[in-house]
C-alpha cells in the first residue's frame, strides 16, 4: 500500500483565498483524521471520521474550515477565507477498527498564506 | 482532564551515547493507551510503540527501549547507543476511552551528532 497521501505538500495562497488540502487514506482504514501542526501549538486534531462520519469537529478553529469525506477513498479539508495564521503543517492520518490503534500519517501539507 | 507533557524540547547527544526522553501524561481514566511516534525531517508521524494501561511490562525493539511506569504516571522512551539517523522529533500521545481522541504532548527534538 503507498501509504496515506496528502496533496498538495506544499501551497503558498494569498490572505482571502480558498486553499483545499486533499487526502486519500489507506485502504480500509475506517478512521481518518486531520491534524494541524504548529510551532506554537503543536499537534491539534481538528477533526475526525469514521466511515465516512465527521464525528468530532470540535478541534476546528472557526466556521472558515470545513471537511468533507465524500466517500472511503477520499477526504478534503477547506480553509475559506485564509489567513495569515492559518500558516502551518495539515496532517491527515488514518486507522484501523478502533481509536486506540496506531494512526498512519501522511507526509503532510505545509501552507503558507501570505 | 487529560495531557502529555514533554519536558525536554530539545536534546543533543554524540553518536553511540544513549539517550532517555521523557513523557509524563494525565488522565483521569483507567483504560488508556500511551503511544510514541517519530517525526523524521521528511515531516511524516512514523508509529514506534503503543502500550495499554494494563500492560506495564517494558518493551525493547532492537536499540529502542520503553519504561512505563504508572506510579509516576511516566512512559519514558530510551535510544541505546544512538546514530544519526535517529535525528527526529519524537512524540509521545495518549488516548483514553473516555476522551475519545488522542492528544500529542510537544515533543522533543533530538540532535544526533557524528
Amino acid at each position: 500500500d503507498a501509504g496515506v497521501i496528502q496533496s498538495p505538500r506544499h501551497e503558498v495562497t494569498e490572505m482571502g483565498q480558498e486553499v483545499t488540502l486533499r487526502c486519500k487514506p489507506i485502504s480500509g482504514h475506517d478512521y481518518l483524521f486531520w491534524y494541524r501542526q504548529t510551532m506554537m501549538r503543536g499537534l491539534e486534531l481538528l477533526i475526525y471520521f469514521n466511515n465516512n462520519v465527521p464525528i468530532d469537529d470540535s478541534g476546528m478553529p472557526e466556521d472558515r474550515f470545513s471537511a468533507k469525506m465524500p466517500n472511503a477513498s477520499f477526504s478534503t479539508l477547506k480553509i475559506q477565507p485564509s489567513e495569515p495564521r492559518d500558516s502551518a503543517v495539515y496532517f491527515c492520518a488514518s486507522s484501523a477498527g478502533n481509536l486506540n490503534t496506531e494512526a498512519f500519517f501522511g507526509q503532510g501539507t505545509r501552507l503558507t498564506v501570505v | 482532564a487529560q495531557k502529555v507533557t514533554q519536558a525536554q524540547t530539545e536534546i543533543s547527544v554524540v553518536e553511540k551515547e544513549d539517550v532517555t526522553l521523557d513523557c509524563v501524561y494525565e488522565t483521569r481514566d483507567t483504560t488508556y493507551y500511551l503511544f510514541w511516534y517519530k517525526q523524521p525531517p521528511s515531516g511524516e508521524l512514523v508509529f514506534l510503540i503503543r502500550r495499554n494501561s494494563f500492560d506495564e511490562q517494558n518493551e525493547i525493539s532492537g536499540r529502542y527501549s520503553w519504561n512505563f511506569q504508572k506510579s509516576t504516571s511516566s512512559f519514558n522512551f530510551t535510544i541505546t547507543a544512538s546514530q544519526v539517523v535517529d535525528s527526529a522529533v519524537y512524540f509521545c500521545a495518549l488516548y483514553n476511552t473516555g476522551g475519545f481522541k488522542t492528544i500529542f504532548g510537544a515533543g522533543t527534538r533530538l540532535f544526533v551528532k557524528a
